[in-house]
């Protein structure tokens, strides 16, 4: 079974600052991977999904790495602003026989200090 | 405007007391999931539905029955509540899941949430 793991578990940085969150996964038979971010008490936010054919994807400020091979995904923030404040999940789509599945990490914490 | 939309948002109810959770996408996704979060363990599925007519349990399906008559819709029904079901639920839908055989990114899309407290 699909574990996908993130730490840190919570992040402060001051405004301003670059930041890397990282997911990890067991099995690299992935269809995709996908980063959301979640406002407390709120639904969740697709930010960015990279393929499993795709190595990276970019909107604005943010950038997905994929390594299928090492089982790791990095999410990159740069110049982060305290709106940028909110948890972050990884979630890992695999491909199993007759159907498709979705497998999340706990997230991230990030807050961003002005 | 492309969207999940769940019922109730909030829901305080009894043990025991059958309740239903609506889910509907305007999107003609032929997936559609169910999934709750709870505190360090972030979101698990509960079920998921490849197409009408066709639903398959998750990892937690326990104490939950799901039905997709029609594609749009999707609730998720809770015969007999109990406080380990209080919970944050979350619906979701792609347009085919990820199946191998489609053009598709398997993107997700979630609904608002639905926050359920059994007493």
């Amino acid at each position: 079974k699909q574990e996908v793991t993130q730490i840190p578990a919570a992040l402060s940085v001051p405004e301003g600052e670059n930041l890397v969150l990282n997911c990890s996964f067991t099995d690299s038979a992935i269809y995709n991977l996908q980063w959301f971010r979640q406002d407390p008490g709120k639904g969740l936010t697709s930010l960015l999904l990279i393929q499993s054919s795709q190595r990276e994807q970019t909107s604005g400020r943010l950038n997905a790495s994929l390594d299928k091979s090492s089982g790791r995904s990095t999410l990159y923030i740069a110049a982060s602003q305290p709106g940028d404040s909110a948890t972050y999940l990884c979630a890992v789509m695999t491909a199993k026989t007759g159907a498709n599945n979705l497998f999340f990490g706990t997230g991230t914490r990030l807050t961003v200090i002005p | 405007e492309a969207q999940v939309t769940q019922n109730p948002r909030y829901l305080i109810t009894v043990t025991g007391k059958k309740l239903t959770v609506t889910c509907s996408q305007n999107m003609n996704h032929e997936y559609m999931s169910w999934y709750r979060q709870d505190p360090g363990l972030g979101l698990r599925q509960i079920y998921y539905s490849m197409n009408v007519e066709v639903t398959d349990k998750g990892d937690v399906p326990e104490g939950y029955k799901v039905s997709r008559k029609e594609k749009r819709n999707f609730p998720l029904i809770l015969e007999s509540p109990s406080p380990n079901q209080t919970s944050l639920y979350f619906c979701a839908s792609s347009l085919t899941g990820g199946r191998p055989d489609a053009i598709d990114t398997g993107e997700l899309f979630f609904g608002e949430g639905s926050r359920l407290t059994v007493l």
